[in-house]
């Protein structure tokens, strides 16, 4: 049972415009929410994180919007440059076991267009 | 710094055969941890280990073995490899765990099984 969704698979969107990437999750009792973007053939790298007590991070371009009745976050990249085109992993954390582990999600493909 | 090293990059083994992956650190993180990933899957965690001498169990540790001698590297030992062991393997470090703190992941492993 996947708890952490990404139900998109890929998005496209233009040079300029805004990249809105979505995450569902099903567990109440995560802390925390985390973004990486992965090029190809890299390791994840970090991109943004929100508290499950926040409903909003912004670092730059990237913004990301939480809201826990819906169980439910976004990453919003704006303006969207082609240098974004990356697979987007939300993941999610939770303490356990005397320490904190984290769920990812499936991952969106991301493509910006020039 | 190099960050997180991995290797080695690509490997093909055949079924029931050994091998280690090797992860090594240069930030002097705690936090040390094996992913790997999978088509449609996501990041899943096989083991973790949150200081030298001490590792546990992620998500997925089935035909996996860990060990920490060292604060710098977090071997991932496979003990009788099977085709269901295909996948990219990805090492990653943090200084500490809280829940919201930045992972720094390596290049990656593509390990396939015949």
């Amino acid at each position: 049972d996947q708890q952490v969704k990404q139900n998109s698979p890929s998005l496209s969107v233009q040079e300029g415009r805004i990249s809105i990437l979505n995450c569902d999750y099903t567990n109440s009792m995560f802390d925390y929410f985390l973004w990486y973007k992965k090029y190809p053939a890299e390791g994840p790298t970090f991109l943004i994180s929100i508290s499950s007590i926040k409903d909003k991070n912004e670092d730059g371009r990237f913004t990301v919007f939480l809201n826990k009745s819906a169980k439910h976050l976004s990453l919003h990249i704006v303006p969207s440059q082609p240098g974004d085109s990356a697979v987007y992993f939300c993941a999610a954390s939770a303490w356990g076991s005397g320490t904190y582990k984290y769920i990812f999600g499936t991952g969106t493909r991301l493509k910006v267009l020039a | 710094n190099a960050g997180v090293t991995q290797t080695p990059k690509f490997q093909v083994l055949k079924t029931g055969q050994s091998m280690t992956l090797q992860c090594a650190q240069d930030m002097n993180h705690e936090y040390m941890s094996w992913y790997r990933q999978d088509p449609g899957m996501g990041l899943r965690l096989i083991h973790y280990s949150v200081g030298a001498g001490i590792t546990d169990q992620g998500e997925v540790p089935n035909g996996y073995n860990v060990s920490r001698s060292t604060t710098e590297d977090f071997p991932l030992r496979l003990l009788s490899a099977a085709p269901s062991q295909t996948s990219v393997y990805f090492c990653a470090s943090s200084f500490t765990e809280q829940g919201n703190t930045e992972a720094f992941f390596g290049q990656g492993t593509r390990l396939t099984v015949v």
